[in-house]
C-alpha cells in the first residue's frame, strides 16, 4: 500500500519570502501521479500543482514549484514571494495508476505580514 | 463546485443508528471517492469507485460500506455509527487517471456522532 508523509505539521513564514513544504511517499509502483493541494479555513480543495512520475523536469506554475526527486521518494513544494493568501492547510497526494488516491496528513502554513 | 453535491451538508446522529451520506456528480466521471478528514490525520481514503459497482477499499474501510448503482451517485453508508465515526466526509471524483485529469471535491458533510 502506499504512504504519503508529511513531517511537518505547521509551517509559517514571512510575507515575501520563500518557503518549501516536505512530502515524502513509499511505494513499489513505477507508474504514478503526484498533487499538492491547498485547503483553505472553507474546507474547499484547490489543486495547486501536479508531477507525473515519469517526468523528470519539475514542475512549475507561477509562484509554486516542485524538487520531485523520484529515488528518493520525495515531493516537496516551494511557495516563492508568499502572500497572506496562501495561508490554508497543504496536502501532499499520490495517486496509483489505477486510480488510488492517498494524502499526506498536511501541513498548515501560516503567513506573516 | 457545481458538478458534484454532497448531501446533508450537516447531520447528527446516535451511536448505533445507520447513516447514510449522499455523493452525486453531474460530469459523468469515472471515478468517485470518499474520504474522511480528521485533525492531524489529513484526508484518508475509506472507498473508492472505479465504475458502476466497480469499487475498492481505502485505507479506514472498517465499520464503512459503499454502494455505486449508476454513475452519478455513490453512497456512503455507516451501518452502525459510532463515535469515533465523528468526521467530516468528502467526496471527490475524476474523469480518469492521468495526471491532467484532476479532482473535484465536494463541499463536506460533518457528521456527529453522540
Amino acid at each position: 500500500a502506499q504512504t504519503v508523509t508529511q513531517s511537518q505539521p505547521e509551517m509559517s513564514v514571512q510575507e515575501a519570502e520563500t518557503v518549501t513544504l516536505s512530502c515524502t511517499y513509499d511505494t513499489s509502483e513505477s507508474d504514478y501521479y503526484l498533487f499538492w493541494y491547498k485547503q483553505p479555513p472553507s474546507r474547499q480543495m484547490i489543486l495547486v500543482i501536479r508531477q507525473e512520475a515519469y517526468k523528470q523536469q519539475n514542475a512549475t506554475e507561477n509562484r509554486f514549484s516542485v524538487n520531485f526527486q523520484k529515488a528518493a521518494k520525495s515531493f516537496s513544494l516551494k511557495i516563492s514571494d508568499s502572500q497572506l493568501g496562501d495561508a490554508a492547510m497543504y496536502f501532499c497526494a499520490y495517486r496509483s495508476a489505477r486510480g488510488k488516491l492517498t494524502f499526506g496528513q498536511g501541513t498548515i502554513l501560516t503567513v506573516h505580514p | 463546485d457545481a458538478g458534484i453535491t454532497q448531501s446533508p451538508r450537516h447531520k447528527v446522529t446516535e451511536t448505533g443508528t445507520p447513516v447514510t451520506l449522499r455523493c452525486h456528480q453531474t460530469e459523468n466521471h469515472r471515478y468517485m471517492y470518499w474520504y474522511r478528514q480528521d485533525p492531524g490525520h489529513g484526508l484518508r481514503l475509506i472507498h473508492y469507485s472505479y465504475g458502476v459497482k466497480d469499487t475498492d477499499k481505502g485505507e479506514v474501510s472498517d465499520g464503512y460500506s459503499v454502494s455505486r448503482s449508476k454513475t452519478e451517485d455513490f453512497l456512503l453508508t455507516l451501518e452502525s455509527a459510532t463515535s469515533s465515526q465523528t468526521s467530516v466526509y468528502f467526496c471527490a471524483i475524476s474523469e480518469s487517471v492521468g495526471a491532467n485529469y484532476g479532482y473535484t471535491f465536494g463541499s463536506g458533510t460533518r457528521l456527529t456522532v453522540v
